[in-house]
């Protein structure tokens, strides 16, 4: 079926990096763009930025600009992103989204999220 | 970035009653506003999209108006399994923002 499978949650310690991976099936990886977006605990949804899996564009929500890499990898239809310098704040579950709908810039197809604990 | 308030933040609701939820962006967003339920524990997931339109699946007691920057999602006769979080988010901005969320619980 349409489905995005993410990976496990982490626990890194302040000021490591952590990369989160999102495979894509069901349907034509490199003909959606996949979006991440990040929940705080008891916080509402936060949107991190996009990749185009067909060119490998990318953009990035000012906040996290200099700190997050999205890229993808076609031959295993797999999307990641990667967050640098950790802090407390970036505790969080991450989702992968999917923007399906032409001419709609909305997420009709997410992940099941991936938990991302920072603590010394 | 485009702000978006949502009220109320939590409300109490009984199965069977009709429930609105609002939300204002800090500037007119064109229709261009999606409405998404989430669960706990769970990832969000789509109910209407161009401020109106049902996604596919999605039961027709749900429904969404508005215009300019003052948006609704109506749910008419509540059933057990929509008591859950409720968020809007706009995407008229390429930077794409969710409201803070509407707690949705039986009273």
């Amino acid at each position: 079926q349409v489905q995005l499978e993410q990976s496990g949650a982490e626990v890194k310690k302040p000021g490591a990096s952590v990369k989160v991976s999102c495979k894509a099936s069901g349907y034509a990886f490199t003909d959606y763009y996949v979006h991440w977006v990040r929940q705080a605990p008891g916080q509402g949804p936060e949107w991190v930025g996009w990749t185009n899996p067909n060119s490998g564009g990318t953009e990035y929500a000012q906040k996290f600009q200099g700190r997050v890499t999205l890229t993808r990898d076609t031959s295993i239809s797999t999307a990641y992103m990667e967050l640098n310098k950790l802090g407390s704040d970036d505790t969080a579950w991450y989702f992968c989204a999917r923007t399906g709908l032409p001419g709609h810039d909305v997420f009709d197809l997410w992940g099941q999220g991936t938990m991302v604990t920072v603590s010394s | 970035d485009i702000q978006m308030t949502q009220s109320p933040s939590s409300l109490s609701a009984s199965v069977g009653d009709r429930v609105t939820i609002t939300c204002r962006a800090s500037r007119a967003i064109s229709y261009s506003l999606a409405w998404y339920q989430q669960k706990p524990g769970k990832a969000p997931t789509l109910l209407l999209y161009a401020a109106s339109r049902l996604q596919t699946g999605i039961p027709s007691r749900f429904s969404g108006s508005g215009s300019g920057s003052d948006y609704a999602l109506t749910i008419t006769s509540l059933q057990p399994e929509d008591f859950a979080t409720y968020y809007c988010q706009q995407y008229y901005n390429r930077f794409r923002t969710f409201g803070q969320g509407t707690k949705l619980e039986i009273k």
